[in-house]
């Protein structure tokens, strides 16, 4: 198994509450994502990082903040959450290179109530 | 824009039926391809990829071949399992520098004893 890890798993929260995702690796890959999967709308991304401080948006981002201060850790934050951010969240990571195959955590489901 | 497109489902099959799910792709360059599975409460993982056109990508007796001329990725198996009931997503990468990683709304397969 890749070195990729999520925390929390499981979390309920509610609406309007700010709550932080964690996303671990070991691998000392250069790029790491966030996705979130939702029925109906597969995988989506929320925001990416090709490096230490270096982030950027991906088609849905509205309502969320990523923070990467160090090449292991990437950070999902929802500064008010929503129900409609109620998802299961997936961090995934890559080597360099167009022909390199992602690593994916195990996924955390948020409920916002 | 970049874009995957893989078929609806649920696809249900008896066991040892023969599985196609279609996907085709839209993207600017040359991207490489890939199929990924989940398991139910798991996080993706790599079924097999194909990184140019003609390349065939095999992996627990899945099969799927790049397509340049039809821009089409289509997974198959001979012979399904009950154990082979998952998501598939078919995913595509693609870029220079950062590498965009594209997924399908993914295809659920149900397969009957």
């Amino acid at each position: 198994d890749a070195g990729i890890t999520q925390s929390p798993r499981h979390k309920v929260t509610e609406t309007g509450t700010p709550v932080t995702l964690r996303c671990h690796q070991t691998e000392n890959h250069r790029y790491m994502y966030w996705y979130r999967q939702d029925p109906g709308h597969g995988l989506r991304l929320i925001h990416y990082s090709y490096g230490v401080k270096d982030t950027d948006k991906g088609e849905v981002s509205d309502g969320y903040s990523v923070s990467r201060s160090k090449t292991e850790d990437f950070l999902l934050t929802l500064e008010s959450a929503t129900s409609s951010q109620t998802s299961v969240y997936f961090c995934a990571i890559t080597r360099e290179g167009q022909n390199t195959e992602a690593f994916f955590g195990q996924g955390t489901r948020l409920t916002v109530v | 824009g970049d874009s995957v497109t893989q078929m609806e489902g649920p696809v249900t099959l008896s066991e040892e039926a023969f599985l196609t799910i279609n996907c085709t792709y839209t993207a600017t360059g040359y991207p490489s391809l890939f199929w990924y599975v989940q398991y139910p409460g798991e996080g993706l993982q790599l079924l097999l990829k194909a990184t140019k056109a003609d390349d065939k990508g095999s992996n627990k007796g899945f099969e799927a071949t790049y397509r340049k001329e039809t821009t089409s990725f289509h997974l198959e198996k001979g012979s399904v399992q009950v154990s082979d009931s998952a998501v598939y997503f078919c995913a595509l990468k693609v870029g220079t520098g950062f590498q965009k990683l594209v997924f399908g709304t993914g295809t659920r397969l149900l397969v009957s004893p």
